[in-house]
């Protein structure tokens, strides 16, 4: 079966950290560029990073960049979301998702089911 | 930097009914443009790329149309099972969506 799962998401204090995980299976993840989406609560989708297929090449939003960093293992078929400095307005569903035609200009045809980051004290 | 407006934000329609829900970008974006459904709950699930092309296993009252900057999502005869947020999405340069729309029922 063709899916993504994410993993590692939790309550974390502002100014902390944490890893979220995506595990894929049932398609060559080897050669498929991957990405983050979040959506915040009651609110709409917002692309986060991407990551080329070998993990040579990564991209940021402005609202991540220099705080949170994107990550593959091929071989483990896994890619990482490593998020540092986190803030409030960083709680929201993290998605991972695959893009169909290229790292900066795909859109997503097969998504995670999220996995829920809320930044509290 | 691109802008894409959403309207209406909220569209009350029976069972039955046509839906039109309508995406603007704020400069062209060719036909790089894909529609999302997203239920409660649920992660988004790709309709439309290409503008107008339906996606693997989507149903044919599912229509796309427009390209450049004026893009519309049709369903022809609403389901029980449509009643969702709909989200348009910009794969010209990087991607950037919409803010939704969201379809209920009247």
């Amino acid at each position: 079966e063709v899916q993504l799962l994410e993993s590692g998401g939790d309550l974390v204090q502002p100014g902390g950290s944490l890893r979220l995980s995506c595990a894929a299976s049932g398609f060559t993840f080897s050669s498929s560029a991957m990405s983050w989406v979040r959506q915040a609560p009651g609110k709409g989708l917002e692309w986060v990073s991407a990551i080329s297929s070998g993990g040579h090449n990564t991209y940021y939003a402005d609202s991540v960049k220099g705080r949170f960093t994107i990550s593959r293992d091929n071989s483990k078929n896994t890619m990482y979301l490593q998020m540092n400095s986190l803030r409030a307005e960083d709680t929201a569903v993290y998605y991972c998702a695959k893009p169909t035609g290229g790292v900066r200009n795909g859109y997503f045809d097969l998504w995670g089911r999220g996995a829920l980051v809320t930044v509290s004290s | 930097e691109i802008v894409m407006t959403q309207s209406p934000a909220t569209l009350s329609v029976s069972p039955g009914e046509r839906a039109t829900l309508s995406c603007r970008a704020s400069q062209s974006v060719s036909s790089n443009l894909a529609w999302y459904q997203q239920k409660p709950g649920q992660a988004p699930r790709l309709l439309i790329y290409g503008a107008s092309t339906r996606a693997t296993g989507i149903p044919a009252r599912f229509s796309g149309s427009g390209s450049g900057t004026e893009f519309t999502l049709t369903i022809s005869s609403l389901q029980s099972e449509d009643f969702a947020v709909y989200y348009c999405q910009q794969y010209n340069n990087w991607p950037l969506f919409g803010g939704g729309t969201k379809v209920e029922i009247k």
